[in-house]
């Protein structure tokens, strides 16, 4: 079984400012990690994710995450908030499964906020 | 390529009646998986299909959602009947195999049960 904890279901920061939304996954076997965005009335859209190897992520629009085995997380960051940023991020599992994608297990979501 | 394609984008309905949501992968993907979204429960997976096959159906909150994939490049998910706590906005996904690999998701369907 796997599960995802978003830590903050909102989190607001200045614009310039550095994002941080938290993320802690639990699965039973090495985890594929994800982190979506969510425009409003929009579908998901992949941000970045990890799979095998280095451990620190880049993906789109600026956001990093880092994986840490020892801390089961999976932190997203962005060094300097733009008011595009502003959404819903969801942080995701999905475990390994002989012969197909099983599904991924989401966390509840993070709004985040810029404040001008 | 279209991306994944889900109609219609906004479904009102009355209570009882059968609600049909139509999902169109991505070319040359072979997993499939529906998902709804509320407030209160956040992101669900209700079924996966992998090669038109459904392979977990554990998601599926009652004997009134069913779920079909005739061929690869079609999936229904229906209602049969509906209720008002069904409206939500159900989101269909697809994948190539592994699961290293990411989801890529429709528009969704906003559903109203009144």
């Amino acid at each position: 079984a796997q599960s995802v904890t978003q830590l903050g279901s909102h989190v607001s920061v200045s614009e310039g400012a550095l994002v941080l939304l938290r993320c802690n996954y639990s699965s039973s076997v090495p985890p594929y990690l994800f982190w979506y965005v969510q425009y409003p009335n929009q579908g998901l859209q992949l941000l970045l994710k990890y799979t095998t190897g280095a451990t620190l992520v880049k993906g789109i629009n600026g956001f990093e995450a880092e994986f840490k085995k020892s801390e089961t997380s999976f932190h997203l960051t962005k060094p300097s908030a733009h008011m595009s940023d502003a959404a819903e991020y969801f942080c995701a599992v999905s475990a390994s499964w002989g012969g197909g994608a099983d599904g991924l297990t989401f966390g509840k979501g993070t709004h985040l906020i810029i404040q001008p | 390529d279209a991306g994944v394609i889900q109609s219609p984008r906004h479904e009102v309905t009355e209570m009882g009646q059968e609600v049909t949501l139509r999902c169109k992968p991505i070319s040359g993907h072979n997993s499939l998986f529906w998902y709804r979204q509320t407030m209160m429960r956040g992101l669900e997976l209700l079924i996966y299909f992998n090669n038109n096959v459904p392979i977990d159906d554990s998601g599926m909150p009652e004997d009134r959602f069913s779920a079909k994939m005739p061929n690869a490049s079609f999936s229904t998910l229906k209602i049969q009947p509906s209720e008002p706590r069904d409206s939500a906005v159900y989101f269909c996904a697809s994948s190539t195999t592994g699961g290293s690999t990411e989801a890529f998701f429709g528009q969704g369907t906003r559903l109203t049960v009144v």
